[in-house]
Order: structure tokens, then C-alpha cells, then sequence
């Protein structure tokens, strides 16, 4: 099947810092990417649907100014969680869909972010 | 809205025992039915999916009906291996996901 990879695969930052996340997809093109946020033992929350070139679609009770999504080529996106606080400390999961078997979602290993 | 209620974990089994893993679900319409997995520091994978009522979704051994009459997709297999052991996800939806909150499971031989 096709990869995404996401990087890094866990970070920890001080409270008010801000940190980058990226998300890959390694061999094929993807014209969508969704970012998710798991807390623990709770399912996978969608946060926001990104289209290659267009902003950020955020799902509702998500700061678009907290979590910045850029999806700026067929192959990046990233994620920015802007002054992070502790309760920002979660689980962060991206997944793909584009050209191979269109319609079916290749998901990264996803991120963990500690904020102290 | 959608929602997808997970059987809770953990699950431990032996070797060869017969595995369900209960899902059902609520939803306006009838959306796609999904089964991911999860393997140890890798990325939720597809196992099998349904798209419509009484289709069935088969994969690797395992396997889920899609039960429209009960909302339910439950994940079945009849003998699982060490190598099954991951957390498995219910999911619902077509582009956009709603998932369940996963089920860990663990096989011992």
C-alpha cells in the first residue's frame, strides 16, 4: 500500500513555543490530507481537511489560529500548534488520500507532542 | 451526529481462539463502515470496509458484515495468530472518518 510519514514521531517543547509537524505521503499524491488529534483511550478527532493549494477546511471547536495547516504540494503538509500549552499535549494523526486506489485513506504513524 | 461505540479493551486471547470485537454505530444516511488496524509504530491500515446493508468485508481471516437492521459491524475471526495483535479501530463514513476508540488486542501463544 502506499506511506505517509510523519515527522517527527514525538516532541517535547516548553509552553509557549510553537511546533511543526509534518506529514508526507513518500509515493503517491495526495490531494487531501486530514489532520486528527487522539487523546488517550478516546477515538481519533478530526481537526481539519486540507486541499493542495487551498486553505484549511477546520472541523467546528477548532482555533484555526492555534493549529495552522499548510498543504502547499501534492506531497506536504504540515501542521503548526502555535504556543502551545499543555493541554495541547496529544496524539496527532495525519492521513492521505490522492492517486493510488482513489478514495481510500493511507494514515502516518502519528506524533506525539508533550508540552512542559 | 455519527458516532461509532467500541467494544472496550484490552482484549487477551490465545492462540487459535475465535476473536469478535463489537461495533455499532449511529448515523444519518448510510454511510461506509470501516475496520482499521493498527500495528505497533506503524500507522492505521485499512482491513476491510462495507459500503453498503448485508455486504460483507473480508480480509486476512478476519471479517464484518455490515448490519443495517442493528447498526452494527463486528469485527470477527475465527482463529487468530500473535501476529494479530495491534489495536483495532471501527470507523464510519465516506471521505471524511468518525471513529470508534480503538480495541487493543493481544494474542498469546
Amino acid at each position: 500500500g502506499a506511506v505517509v510519514s510523519q515527522h517527527p514521531s514525538w516532541v517535547i517543547c516548553k509552553s509557549g513555543t510553537s511546533v511543526k509537524i509534518e506529514c508526507r505521503s513518500l509515493d503517491f499524491q495526495a490531494t487531501t490530507m486530514f489532520w486528527y488529534r487522539q487523546f488517550p483511550k478516546q477515538s481519533l478527532m478530526l481537526m481539519a481537511t486540507s486541499n493542495e493549494g487551498s486553505k484549511a477546511t477546520y472541523e467546528q471547536g477548532v482555533e484555526k489560529d492555534k493549529f495552522l495547516i499548510n498543504h502547499a504540494s501534492l506531497t506536504l503538509s504540515t501542521l503548526t500548534v502555535t504556543s502551545a500549552h499543555p493541554e495541547d499535549s496529544s496524539f496527532y494523526i495525519c492521513s492521505a488520500s490522492g492517486t493510488i486506489n482513489t478514495g481510500e485513506l493511507f494514515f502516518g504513524e502519528g506524533s506525539r507532542l508533550t508540552v512542559l | 451526529g455519527d458516532s461509532v461505540t467500541q467494544m472496550e479493551g484490552p482484549v487477551t486471547l490465545s492462540e487459535e481462539a475465535f476473536l469478535t470485537i463489537n461495533c455499532t454505530y449511529t448515523a444519518t444516511g448510510y454511510p461506509s463502515l470501516f475496520w482499521y488496524v493498527q500495528y505497533p509504530g506503524e500507522g492505521l491500515q485499512l482491513l476491510l470496509k462495507a459500503t453498503k446493508a448485508d455486504d460483507k468485508g473480508s480480509n486476512k481471516g478476519f471479517e464484518a458484515t455490515y448490519r443495517k437492521e442493528t447498526t452494527s459491524f463486528h469485527l470477527e475471526k475465527g482463529s487468530v495468530q500473535v501476529s494479530d495483535s495491534a489495536v483495532y479501530f471501527c470507523a464510519l463514513g465516506d471521505e471524511k472518518l468518525t471513529f470508534g476508540t480503538g480495541t487493543r488486542l493481544t494474542i498469546i501463544p
